[in-house]
Protein backbone atom coordinates (compact mmCIF):
# COMPACT_ATOMS: atom_id res chain seq x y z
CA UNK A 1 0.00 0.00 0.00
CA UNK A 2 0.71 3.59 -0.12
CA UNK A 3 1.04 5.59 3.29
CA UNK A 4 2.59 8.59 4.44
CA UNK A 5 2.83 9.78 8.31
CA UNK A 6 3.19 13.04 10.09
CA UNK A 7 1.91 14.20 13.60
CA UNK A 8 -1.56 14.75 13.56
CA UNK A 9 -0.76 18.38 15.80
CA UNK A 10 1.51 20.07 16.77
CA UNK A 11 1.67 23.16 19.32
CA UNK A 12 3.89 25.98 19.14
CA UNK A 13 4.49 29.25 20.28
CA UNK A 14 4.80 33.06 18.50
CA UNK A 15 8.29 33.51 16.92
CA UNK A 16 9.15 30.13 17.46
CA UNK A 17 10.69 27.30 15.27
CA UNK A 18 8.30 24.08 14.62
CA UNK A 19 9.42 21.38 12.76
CA UNK A 20 6.64 19.25 11.22
CA UNK A 21 7.97 15.39 9.90
CA UNK A 22 6.90 13.11 7.23
CA UNK A 23 7.84 9.40 6.44
CA UNK A 24 6.20 7.63 3.02
CA UNK A 25 5.83 4.54 1.62
CA UNK A 26 4.76 4.45 -1.83
CA UNK A 27 5.29 2.47 -4.86
CA UNK A 28 6.38 5.61 -6.97
CA UNK A 29 8.43 8.79 -5.83
CA UNK A 30 9.25 11.68 -8.08
CA UNK A 31 9.91 14.21 -5.23
CA UNK A 32 7.73 15.61 -1.95
CA UNK A 33 5.98 18.99 -1.72
CA UNK A 34 4.31 20.31 0.79
CA UNK A 35 1.14 21.88 1.21
CA UNK A 36 -0.86 24.26 3.94
CA UNK A 37 -4.05 24.47 3.97
CA UNK A 38 -6.64 26.98 5.95
CA UNK A 39 -9.92 25.89 7.62
CA UNK A 40 -10.35 23.14 4.60
CA UNK A 41 -10.20 26.04 2.28
CA UNK A 42 -7.47 25.40 -0.95
CA UNK A 43 -4.47 23.79 -0.52
CA UNK A 44 -1.46 26.02 -1.09
CA UNK A 45 1.75 25.21 -2.37
CA UNK A 46 4.93 25.77 0.10
CA UNK A 47 7.61 23.59 -0.78
CA UNK A 48 9.23 20.94 -3.10
CA UNK A 49 12.21 18.07 -2.78
CA UNK A 50 13.07 16.61 -6.15
CA UNK A 51 16.50 15.83 -4.28
CA UNK A 52 17.94 15.16 -0.85
CA UNK A 53 18.80 18.33 0.58
CA UNK A 54 17.41 21.24 2.13
CA UNK A 55 15.32 23.75 0.06
CA UNK A 56 14.63 27.37 1.58
CA UNK A 57 12.19 29.61 0.75
CA UNK A 58 11.54 32.78 2.86
CA UNK A 59 10.54 31.40 6.46
CA UNK A 60 9.55 27.93 5.18
CA UNK A 61 12.46 25.15 4.58
CA UNK A 62 11.87 21.95 3.38
CA UNK A 63 14.19 18.80 3.96
CA UNK A 64 14.37 15.22 1.62
CA UNK A 65 15.92 11.95 2.18
CA UNK A 66 15.52 9.52 -0.09
CA UNK A 67 16.99 6.79 1.29
CA UNK A 68 15.12 7.08 4.84
CA UNK A 69 11.70 7.95 2.69
CA UNK A 70 11.71 10.94 5.02
CA UNK A 71 11.57 14.74 5.11
CA UNK A 72 10.45 17.74 7.09
CA UNK A 73 9.08 21.10 6.68
CA UNK A 74 10.80 23.67 9.09
CA UNK A 75 9.03 26.72 9.83
CA UNK A 76 10.53 29.92 11.24
CA UNK A 77 9.59 32.99 12.97
CA UNK A 78 6.14 31.40 13.90
CA UNK A 79 3.55 33.80 13.43
CA UNK A 80 0.04 33.17 14.04
CA UNK A 81 -1.03 33.17 10.84
CA UNK A 82 0.93 29.93 10.34
CA UNK A 83 -2.10 28.08 11.79
CA UNK A 84 -3.42 25.84 9.68
CA UNK A 85 -3.09 22.06 8.47
CA UNK A 86 0.21 21.27 6.79
CA UNK A 87 0.57 18.22 3.82
CA UNK A 88 3.17 16.65 2.71
CA UNK A 89 2.14 14.53 -0.59
CA UNK A 90 4.60 12.21 -2.57
CA UNK A 91 4.76 13.70 -6.14
CA UNK A 92 3.93 10.20 -8.47
CA UNK A 93 3.83 9.23 -11.63
CA UNK A 94 2.05 11.79 -13.86
CA UNK A 95 2.55 14.39 -11.50
CA UNK A 96 -0.20 13.06 -9.39
CA UNK A 97 -0.19 13.39 -5.70
CA UNK A 98 -0.19 11.32 -3.32
CA UNK A 99 -0.83 13.20 0.71
CA UNK A 100 -0.22 12.52 3.89
CA UNK A 101 -3.64 12.75 6.68
CA UNK A 102 -2.23 16.48 7.50
CA UNK A 103 -0.86 17.93 10.30
CA UNK A 104 -2.74 20.83 12.67
CA UNK A 105 -0.13 23.49 13.68
CA UNK A 106 -1.61 25.38 16.30
CA UNK A 107 0.57 28.62 17.12
CA UNK A 108 -0.13 30.20 20.42
CA UNK A 109 0.77 33.91 21.58
CA UNK B 1 -3.96 36.31 -13.29
CA UNK B 2 -7.26 34.22 -12.05
CA UNK B 3 -7.02 31.35 -10.02
CA UNK B 4 -8.80 27.91 -10.24
CA UNK B 5 -12.47 27.79 -8.94
CA UNK B 6 -14.98 25.77 -8.40
CA UNK B 7 -18.97 25.44 -8.76
CA UNK B 8 -20.15 24.61 -6.76
CA UNK B 9 -18.98 25.97 -2.94
CA UNK B 10 -21.26 22.94 -1.50
CA UNK B 11 -23.92 21.02 -2.49
CA UNK B 12 -26.27 19.27 -0.20
CA UNK B 13 -28.17 16.31 -2.28
CA UNK B 14 -30.71 13.34 -1.30
CA UNK B 15 -28.91 9.65 -1.98
CA UNK B 16 -29.94 8.67 -5.20
CA UNK B 17 -29.83 11.91 -7.36
CA UNK B 18 -27.06 13.22 -9.49
CA UNK B 19 -24.79 15.78 -8.75
CA UNK B 20 -22.34 17.73 -11.39
CA UNK B 21 -19.13 19.80 -10.05
CA UNK B 22 -17.39 21.83 -12.12
CA UNK B 23 -14.04 23.00 -12.68
CA UNK B 24 -12.62 25.90 -13.91
CA UNK B 25 -8.12 25.75 -13.91
CA UNK B 26 -5.91 28.73 -14.72
CA UNK B 27 -5.85 29.70 -18.09
CA UNK B 28 -3.19 27.90 -20.03
CA UNK B 29 -2.91 25.07 -17.61
CA UNK B 30 -2.83 22.22 -20.03
CA UNK B 31 -2.95 19.25 -16.94
CA UNK B 32 -6.07 19.37 -14.45
CA UNK B 33 -6.62 16.99 -11.36
CA UNK B 34 -9.76 16.27 -9.06
CA UNK B 35 -9.07 15.19 -5.52
CA UNK B 36 -11.02 13.89 -2.70
CA UNK B 37 -11.47 14.62 0.95
CA UNK B 38 -13.42 12.19 2.94
CA UNK B 39 -14.37 13.39 6.40
CA UNK B 40 -11.17 12.66 8.52
CA UNK B 41 -9.18 10.77 5.83
CA UNK B 42 -6.24 12.09 3.25
CA UNK B 43 -7.01 14.11 0.17
CA UNK B 44 -7.14 10.98 -2.48
CA UNK B 45 -6.36 11.47 -5.88
CA UNK B 46 -9.10 10.60 -8.30
CA UNK B 47 -8.49 11.44 -11.85
CA UNK B 48 -5.67 13.32 -14.18
CA UNK B 49 -6.67 15.12 -17.54
CA UNK B 50 -3.92 16.72 -20.00
CA UNK B 51 -5.56 18.41 -22.02
CA UNK B 52 -8.93 16.82 -22.94
CA UNK B 53 -8.00 13.68 -22.38
CA UNK B 54 -7.70 10.88 -19.20
CA UNK B 55 -4.10 10.71 -18.46
CA UNK B 56 -4.61 8.58 -15.54
CA UNK B 57 -8.07 8.04 -14.05
CA UNK B 58 -6.93 5.29 -11.30
CA UNK B 59 -8.39 6.77 -8.15
CA UNK B 60 -11.96 6.98 -9.58
CA UNK B 61 -13.85 5.08 -6.87
CA UNK B 62 -16.76 3.13 -8.96
CA UNK B 63 -18.42 3.69 -12.31
CA UNK B 64 -20.85 6.60 -10.95
CA UNK B 65 -18.55 9.16 -11.49
CA UNK B 66 -17.87 10.09 -14.67
CA UNK B 67 -15.75 12.94 -15.48
CA UNK B 68 -14.87 15.43 -18.59
CA UNK B 69 -12.91 17.87 -19.99
CA UNK B 70 -14.27 19.96 -22.39
CA UNK B 71 -11.96 21.42 -25.09
CA UNK B 72 -9.54 21.13 -22.75
CA UNK B 73 -11.02 23.95 -20.97
CA UNK B 74 -13.03 23.05 -17.74
CA UNK B 75 -13.84 20.08 -16.26
CA UNK B 76 -17.06 18.20 -14.73
CA UNK B 77 -17.22 15.40 -12.59
CA UNK B 78 -20.59 13.61 -12.22
CA UNK B 79 -21.67 11.65 -9.47
CA UNK B 80 -24.78 9.30 -10.11
CA UNK B 81 -26.38 7.85 -8.46
CA UNK B 82 -24.99 9.47 -5.53
CA UNK B 83 -24.29 7.67 -2.84
CA UNK B 84 -23.91 8.64 1.47
CA UNK B 85 -20.00 7.48 0.92
CA UNK B 86 -19.68 9.95 -1.81
CA UNK B 87 -19.73 12.86 0.98
CA UNK B 88 -16.50 14.83 0.86
CA UNK B 89 -14.66 17.95 -0.36
CA UNK B 90 -14.04 17.36 -3.78
CA UNK B 91 -10.55 19.87 -5.39
CA UNK B 92 -9.96 20.34 -8.70
CA UNK B 93 -5.92 21.54 -9.44
CA UNK B 94 -4.36 22.38 -12.48
CA UNK B 95 -0.72 22.82 -13.44
CA UNK B 96 1.44 23.94 -16.57
CA UNK B 97 3.80 21.25 -16.75
CA UNK B 98 5.96 21.20 -13.60
CA UNK B 99 5.29 19.74 -9.96
CA UNK B 100 3.31 23.19 -8.71
CA UNK B 101 -0.30 22.36 -8.70
CA UNK B 102 -2.93 25.03 -8.27
CA UNK B 103 -5.19 24.06 -6.24
CA UNK B 104 -9.40 25.27 -6.23
CA UNK B 105 -11.38 26.36 -3.03
CA UNK B 106 -13.11 23.04 -3.36
CA UNK B 107 -17.24 21.84 -3.33
CA UNK B 108 -18.44 20.54 -0.50
CA UNK B 109 -21.01 17.61 -1.05
CA UNK B 110 -23.26 16.24 1.27
CA UNK B 111 -25.27 13.48 0.05
CA UNK B 112 -28.05 12.97 2.68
Amino acid sequence: GQSLEQPSEVTAVEGAIVQINCTYQTSGFYGLSWYQQHDGGAPTFLSYNGLDGLEETGRFSSFLSRSDSYGYLLLQELQMKDSASYFCAVRDQGNKLIFGTGTLLAVQP
Amino acid sequence: EAGVTQFPSHSVIEKGQTVTLRCDPISGHDNLYWYRRVMGKEIKFLLHFVKESKQDESGMPNNRFLAERTGGTYSTLKVQPAELEDSGVYFCASSPSSYEQYFGPGTRLTVT
